[in-house]
């Protein structure tokens, strides 16, 4: 079985400062984890994948996320938000045990400027 | 979104009315998949089509009806829709492997009157 929670349904920074947004997740097996992009009335867009590689993994827009297997977490950061980050993120787990991959909830990001 | 459209990107429907949404992906994957996505809720999956072939109906009404007569097109047959039907509805595909990124199109705004 698998699943996912995102930790914050809101998160709040000021353009310049770092964004961090939390996942965690569990699974039967050795999981992909994904984390999405979704800006308002648009389809979703995937801005990183990690799937048993390096557990750093950079994705695009300056993002990136850490894979920690003894936290079952896969936590989302930027170094300096952008307005045109705000969004919706969405993390999402999909294991060996599933063709169906599971969404969080997801995380509203504000970007103050 | 690249690589996956939709269309029509807006419908305005009454509740008599019969409709199709139609979802075409370019990528040569084989698996493909119906999203209901309202406001204030999480993501919802409607229906998962592998080689053409239903493997998942989320218990959704019977006034939707999917079809997939090939594996690069999918529909969505719409009617007697309610407006609490009124939604973003996002169309997604992937190879059918379970680690394989999802891609998705940019969605059809439907408002049921």
């Amino acid at each position: 079985a698998q699943s996912v929670t995102q930790l914050d349904s809101h998160v709040s920074v000021s353009e310049g400062t770092p964004v961090l947004l939390r996942c965690n997740y569990s699974s039967s097996y050795s999981p992909s984890l994904f984390w999405y992009v979704q800006h308002p009335n648009k389809g979703l867009q995937l801005l990183l994948k990690y799937t048993s590689a390096a557990t750093l993994v950079k994705g695009i827009n300056g993002f990136e996320a850490e894979f920690k297997k003894s936290e079952t977490s896969f936590h989302l950061t930027k170094p300096s938000a952008h307005m045109s980050d705000a969004a919706e993120y969405f993390c999402v787990v999909s294991d060996g045990g599933s063709y169906i991959p599971t969404f969080g909830r997801g995380t509203s990001l504000i970007v103050h400027p | 979104e690249t690589g996956v459209t939709q269309t029509p990107r807006h419908l305005v429907m009454g509740m008599t009315n019969k409709k199709s949404l139609k979802c075409e992906q370019h990528l040569g994957h084989n698996a493909m998949y119906w999203y209901k996505q309202s406001a204030k809720k999480p993501l919802e999956l409607m229906f998962v089509y592998n080689f053409k072939e239903q493997t998942e109906n989320n218990s959704v009404p019977s006034r939707f009806s999917p079809e997939c007569p090939n594996s690069s097109h999918l529909f969505l047959h719409l009617h007697t829709l309610q407006p609490e039907d009124s939604a973003l509805y996002l169309c997604a595909s992937r190879l059918y492997t379970s680690t394989d990124t999802q891609y998705f199109g940019p969605g059809t705004r439907l408002t049921v009157l």
